[in-house]
């Protein structure tokens, strides 16, 4: 499988806190992008991060890449009660312009 | 950002029918369209890629006779499950590729909830 993996799988953190969600991969990419998913409904592009890109900012998000570890980070700070949902890494490899999603991180932000 | 749409949103249906969802993009053009299977708590699992005008390109270990997929249309595709069994229920969502120059922005549908009885 060329599926990618995140850790952790669930992250359970106070209103205000960092949440740092990571992300793996396996196969050399072109882009990686994060989505969120709210439950039971459909997903929402956050950011997007190129492979020759190190680092991203969009409001409260920043992305890492690290193209020598295959792996990125998500993080959000001052997290709220309303950045509860799921959230997805998907890479984008060029071939076929398909997405392969990683396994997600169910965040909860609890008041 | 592009909208794309799925109707239904809930379907139930029995075993042994078939069930077509739709997917649209709203205000782009989408040469390419892709259909995804969701288990609860699970990741996207692609299932095919849609292509207007051409036939679609299934993922291994994906039946083609049994999810059907048409892309008649620049702004439509819709995927049959055809005789669904219970172990067809899942999530499906569709989403609409768009951007150029590397950026492969895909857009997505809110998802259409399938239970097979």
């Amino acid at each position: 499988s060329q599926q990618g993996e995140e850790d952790p799988q669930a992250l359970s953190i106070q209103e205000g806190e960092n949440a740092t969600m990571n992300c793996s991969y396996k196969t050399s990419i072109n882009n990686l992008q994060w989505y969120r998913q709210n439950s039971g409904r459909g997903l929402v592009h956050l950011i997007l991060i190129r492979s020759n890109e190190r680092e991203k900012h969009s409001g409260r998000l920043r992305v890492t890449l690290d193209t020598s570890k295959k792996s990125s980070s998500l993080l959000i700070t001052a997290s709220r009660a309303a950045d509860t949902a799921s959230y997805f890494c998907a890479t984008f490899t060029g071939g076929g312009n398909k997405l392969t999603f990683g396994t997600g991180t169910q965040l909860k932000v609890e008041l | 950002g592009a909208v794309v749409s799925q109707h239904p949103s809930r379907v139930i249906c029995k075993s042994g029918t078939s069930v077509k969802i739709e997917c649209r993009s709203l205000d782009f053009q989408a040469t390419t369209m892709f259909w995804y299977r969701q288990f609860p708590k699970q990741s996207l699992m692609l299932m095919a890629t849609s292509n207007e005008g051409s036939k679609a390109t299934y993922e291994q270990g994906v039946e083609k006779d049994k999810f059907l997929i048409n892309h008649a249309s620049l702004t439509l595709s819709t995927l049959t499950v055809t005789s669904a069994h219970p172990e067809d229920s899942s999530f499906y969502i569709c989403s609409a590729g768009a951007g150029t120059g590397g950026r492969n922005e895909q857009f997505f549908g809110p998802g259409t909830r399938l239970t097979v009885l």
